[in-house]
Formats: C-alpha cells, structure tokens, sequence
C-alpha cells in the first residue's frame, strides 16, 4: 500500500535560518512520482516539484532544494535563507504508475512552517 | 484561463440536509478529482474520474456521491449532510503523465468550505 509520511507536524524558525521539510513515502511501485506541494494562508494549493522515480538527481530552484533518496524512501524539501513569505502548509505526495489510468495523488499530512521576523 | 473552477465557495448545512459541489476545469484534463481536507488529516481523496464516463471510490467514499457530467464537469453529493462532513473541498484535474501526455500536476480550485450543523 502507499503512504506518505512527514513526520514534523509543525516548524517554526526564524527569518533567514535554513529549514528541512521530511517526507518518507512507501510504495511497491518501482514506478512513481513524488510532489511538494504549498498552502499559504490564503488556502490555495501550489505546485512546487515533481520528481519521477528514475531521476534522483537533486534540484535546487532558488532558495528551494529537493533531495531524493530512494534508497531510504525519502523525499526531503529545505529552505535556504527563509522569509516570512514562506509560512504557510507543506505538502508530499505520491502517485503510482500502478494506480490505472490516472494520476491520482496520496498526500501526507503536511507540515506547517512558521517563519518568524 | 480560470483553470479550476468550484462552486460554491462557501456553505453551511444542516444535518440531513442534501447539497452538491460543482467543479469545473477548462484546461481538457481527462482526470478529476475530488478531495478532503481536514486539520491534521492533509488531503484525502474521496472520488475521482480517470475519464470522462468513468468514476472510481477513493479513500473515504462514504457518504458522497459523484457525476462526471461530461469532460468538463464534476460534481460531488452529499445525500444526507453529517457534521463528520464538515471539511474543506477541494476539486482538481490533471493529465495523465505517463504517456507523456502531461506533468501529472494536480491543479487545485480553490476550495469550498463546508459548515453541517
């Protein structure tokens, strides 16, 4: 079965500290993809990454790093130099080539960031 | 390009009383969704459409009901509202990625809130 796991509930920092977001995901697909997605306060939902399960070369986007590591199942998020604009809900998720025709997305539970002035 | 559009944003219900979601998305996605979200619980997906004629339960079916009305358009139903339904709704489409056909992104609406009393 699949599952996402972050097990950090909520984080807080302060302005302009690095921070790392965990997801620990399961699955017996060989076959997968993996997302971050964000929720500022506002509500929306915004795509940040996917990644697929052959490539595991990290990607760095700015200020956001993602590090993916099959070999422990993990799929980290960090923040470099973070702001106040940062704070908000931070979502992992999985979908599995094995999941039919479509590309329906588990999610963990999120983590809540709190950057602080 | 409004992208995901869900209706109503906004709704307070009384126990027993009956109601429907409607979600629509203009960008020619063969799959929708719909998903739960509550505190503590990320997001969790009732119901979703691989394509246009077909529906499929997700991980908390019960007490909802959906209708992929045409390629567009789907729509979620509460028969009989519970307080156990009190949630944030959130409808989304994607492409399927496997093919090449798409990211397998989920692009989110911006969800509806709903009060059962």
């Amino acid at each position: 079965a699949q599952k996402v796991t972050q097990a950090q509930t909520e984080i807080s920092v302060v302005e302009k500290e690095d921070v790392t977001l965990d997801c620990v995901y399961e699955t017996r697909d060989t076959t997968y993809y993996l997302f971050w997605y964000k929720q500022p306060p506002s509500g929306e939902l915004v795509f940040l990454i996917r990644r697929n399960s052959f490539d595991e070369q990290n990607e760095i986007s700015g200020r956001y790093s993602w590090n993916f590591q099959k070999s422990t199942s993990s799929f980290n998020f960090t923040i470099t130099a973070s702001q106040v604009v940062d704070s908000a809900v931070y979502f992992c998720a999985l979908s599995e080539r094995g999941g039919g025709a479509t590309n329906k997305l588990i999610f963990g539970t999120g983590t809540l960031l709190a950057v602080q002035p | 390009n409004a992208g995901v559009t869900q209706t109503p944003k906004f709704q307070v219900l009384k126990t027993g009383q009956s109601m429907t979601l409607q979600c629509a998305q203009d960008m020619n996605h063969n799959s929708m969704y719909w998903y739960r979200q509550d505190p503590g619980m990320g997001l969790r997906l009732i119901y979703y459409s691989a394509s246009e004629g077909t529906t499929d339960k997700g991980e908390v079916p019960n007490g909802y009901n959906v209708s992929r009305l045409n390629k567009r358009e789907f729509s979620l139903r509460l028969e009989s509202a519970a307080p156990s339904q009190t949630s944030v709704y959130f409808c989304a489409s994607s492409e399927f990625p496997w093919t090449g056909e798409g990211t397998g992104e989920l692009f989110f609406g911006e969800g509806s809130r709903l009060t059962v009393l």
